[in-house]
């Protein structure tokens, strides 16, 4: 049972390159999300789809972009990387929006 | 979303029981506690969940007091593999359940 499972797990971009980052989840979870976790912090949540054909903005979306395939996928796309999202980047899903949130082990993400 | 308050860090000895109180002052009466679990370079994992008094599964308790300001995480005789950083996280009884995490408590535990 793979879980959640994210790719690439790390990457290095230049400044201004594009970059999608996917995610999929086997488990038939409905809810779908988009994190950052920066070196010392919390998570805050960028994206989350609460069903499939559905995304909504969380705390910092700016910058980017989401798509719900599928019920099992959900990718978050950099148009145009900045040294500011540097991070590594989580995604979860949940059984439905107000369940507890199964995460995959992150993508690492560095921007030159 | 209440904010939550919680040490910083806590130090332990295998075999010790851990309890790891937060803050959270501000919770409505629809709001209930959640507890993460993360280890250095994964995902958080969930731990435990509760609205009042306590609840236990087979990893840790969760004791809520009944003017549920504050909630402690018991985690029983902790072992070298303990050593995490735990969230405590007050959600929303209803709808879209946004975690919002803070710095959490960095649990050492130290043979």
């Amino acid at each position: 049972n793979a879980g959640v499972t994210q790719t690439p797990k790390f990457q290095v971009l230049k400044t201004g390159q594009s970059m999608t980052l996917q995610c999929a989840q086997d488990m038939n979870h409905n809810s779908m999300y988009w994190y950052r976790q920066d070196p010392g912090m919390g998570l805050r949540l960028i994206y989350y789809s609460a069903s499939e054909g559905t995304t909504d903005k969380g705390e910092v979306p700016n910058g980017y972009n989401v798509s719900r395939l599928n019920k099992r996928e959900f990718s978050l796309r950099l148009e145009s990387a900045a040294p500011s999202q540097t991070s590594v980047y989580f995604c979860a899903s949940s059984i439905d929006s107000n369940q507890p949130q199964h995460f995959g082990d992150g993508t690492r993400l560095s921007i030159l | 979303l209440a904010k939550t308050t919680q040490p910083i860090s806590m130090d332990s000895y295998e075999g010790q029981e851990v309890n790891i109180t937060c803050s959270h002052n501000n919770i409505a009466t629809n709001d209930y506690i959640t507890w993460y679990q993360q280890f250095p370079s994964q995902g958080p994992r969930f731990i435990i969940q509760g609205y009042k008094t306590k609840v236990t599964n087979e990893v840790a308790s969760l004791f809520i007091p009944a003017d549920r300001k504050s909630s402690t995480l018991s985690l029983p005789r902790v072992s070298l593999s303990d050593t995490a950083v735990y969230y405590c996280l007050v959600l929303m009884n209803t709808g879209f359940q946004k975690l919002v995490f803070g710095t959490g408590t960095r649990l050492l535990v130290s043979p």
